[in-house]
């Protein structure tokens, strides 16, 4: 069964700074989608980035990138200048590439930007 | 673009009521998932519809939950003689075909008394 884990319940950091955060999972497929998502204040829920399990290269997006380690069933993200407005929470998420299987999420690390 | 669209925003019902939440994807994907959000259980899956059909439902209590779509531009999910542990806030998102990003909409708040 396919499972995904945050360690980290918050993280504060100072504007302009770089915050990263882990997420491991675990999956028996050998194909799997990894992603991050931001919940706002208000709630709202956010794509930000992705990684294909098949892709080597650690997928990048604006000032969001990944830290992709498959031996580890690891995939970190980082947010180099942090914004006021990066503050949220952040959750990772997979879905297994086989048979149309749903996201399945963690359990979110908030992050407090300060100025 | 609308978005995906949940109403109501908020619903507060007495123990044993029956509660219904709509959701409205966003034009022309292909599916549509639940998930209900609360402190404790974090971001949980519920079900999932591809083409209107149901696919996964492994996240849904057996009892009291049920969920449908009827059209391509709704989709419900109804609980029976709710109860307080059936307070949280109930997710809809859909997803185009091709594309594996799903986008949410703003939930619908439930509070059993």
């Amino acid at each position: 069964a396919q499972k995904v884990t945050q360690t980290q319940t918050s993280i504060s950091v100072v504007e302009k700074t770089t915050v990263t955060m882990d997420c491991v999972y675990e999956t028996r497929d050998s194909s799997y989608f990894l992603f991050w998502y931001k919940q706002t204040a208000s709630g709202e829920i956010v794509f930000l980035i992705r990684q294909d399990s098949y892709k080597k290269e650690n997928a990048t997006v604006g000032h969001y990138s990944l830290n992709f380690q498959k031996p580890k069933s690891s995939i970190g993200l980082i947010i180099t200048a942090t914004q006021i407005e990066d503050s949220a929470v952040y959750f990772c998420a997979m879905r297994e590439g086989e048979g149309g299987r749903a996201l399945i999420f963690g359990t979110g690390t908030t992050v407090s930007v300060s100025p | 673009n609308a978005g995906v669209i949940q109403t109501p925003r908020h619903k507060v019902t007495g123990k044993g009521q029956e509660a219904t939440l709509w959701c409205e994807p966003i034009s022309g994907h292909s599916a549509v998932f639940w998930y209900r959000q609360t402190i404790v259980q974090g971001l949980e899956f519920l079900t999932y519809f591809r083409n209107q059909a149901p696919i996964d439902d492994s996240g849904m209590p057996k009892e009291r939950f049920s969920a449908q779509m009827p059209n391509q531009s709704h989709s419900t999910l109804k609980i029976q003689s709710t109860q307080p542990q059936d307070s949280a806030v109930y997710l809809c998102a859909s997803k185009d075909r091709g594309d594996e990003r799903l986008f949410f909409g703003h939930g619908t708040k439930l509070s059993v008394l």
